[in-house]
């Protein structure tokens, strides 16, 4: 497709189990983005891309919180153990490489945790 | 600590009204910046972005933004505001840090437009 795909669109998951979310980024972006966004807050930043490795996951909150990238397209942000704070909207976002380069957002997954 | 700072979280104007969002920056070399809209349940869309060519940034839907390095700011403002500009915004700010570039988003501000 033309933007950034995410799925699912809606998740909704028990406390303690397993979840992953992913991305499909636009074609030829090789830098790629995982924020998270609570109810009233702007986007935090969890992790980014530059093709396959992790460059920076400074963001991820605590080692329950695990993404991967393998052929430097797809995405997948994995959360194990989950908890009712972790509720919150997922975005990806993708952009080409450079100094001045807009990020290209995805729709997001809203996962809620019960 | 570099980041953006949004005065005011949510503003209602009149349809028709000029619409002023607030945004100022805390950098201390050239930033690149970026307004980003967000309508309800879904992502973010660019509205604009600084690109150091011009101080005065001309977006989609009739928003501009310009830059004020002397108050380190990059309000963003539409001269007469329609319904359908009813969104959240965010001003963001692109870091290069540790060798590598993130975006630092603003809290946010809920632009609500009053018939």
């Amino acid at each position: 497709g033309a933007g950034v795909s995410q799925t699912p669109s809606n998740k909704v998951t028990e406390k303690g189990k397993y979840v992953e979310l992913r991305c499909d980024p636009i074609s030829g972006h090789t830098a790629l983005y995982w924020y998270r966004q609570s109810l009233g807050q702007g986007p935090e930043f969890l992790i980014y891309f530059q093709g396959t490795g992790a460059a920076d996951d400074s963001g991820l909150p605590n080692d329950r919180f695990f993404a991967v990238r393998p052929e430097g397209s797809v995405s997948t942000l994995k959360i194990q153990r989950t908890e009712r704070g972790d509720s919150a909207v997922y975005l990806c976002a993708s952009s080409l490489l450079g100094e001045n380069t807009e990020a290209f957002f995805g729709q997001g997954t809203r996962l809620t945790v019960v | 600590a570099q980041s953006v700072t949004q005065l005011g979280s949510h503003v209602s104007v009149s349809e028709g009204a000029l619409v002023l969002l607030r945004c100022n920056y805390s950098s201390s070399v050239p930033p690149y910046l970026f307004w980003y809209v967000q309508y309800p349940n879904q992502g973010l869309q660019l509205l604009l972005k600084y690109t150091s060519a011009a101080t005065l940034v001309k977006g989609i839907n009739g928003f501009e933004a310009e830059f004020k390095k002397s108050e380190t700011s990059f309000h963003l403002t539409k001269p007469s505001a329609h319904m359908s500009d009813a969104a959240e915004y965010f001003c963001a700010v692109r870091l290069l840090t540790s060798g590598t570039y993130k975006y630092i988003f603003g809290t946010g501000t809920r632009l609500k437009v009053l018939a």
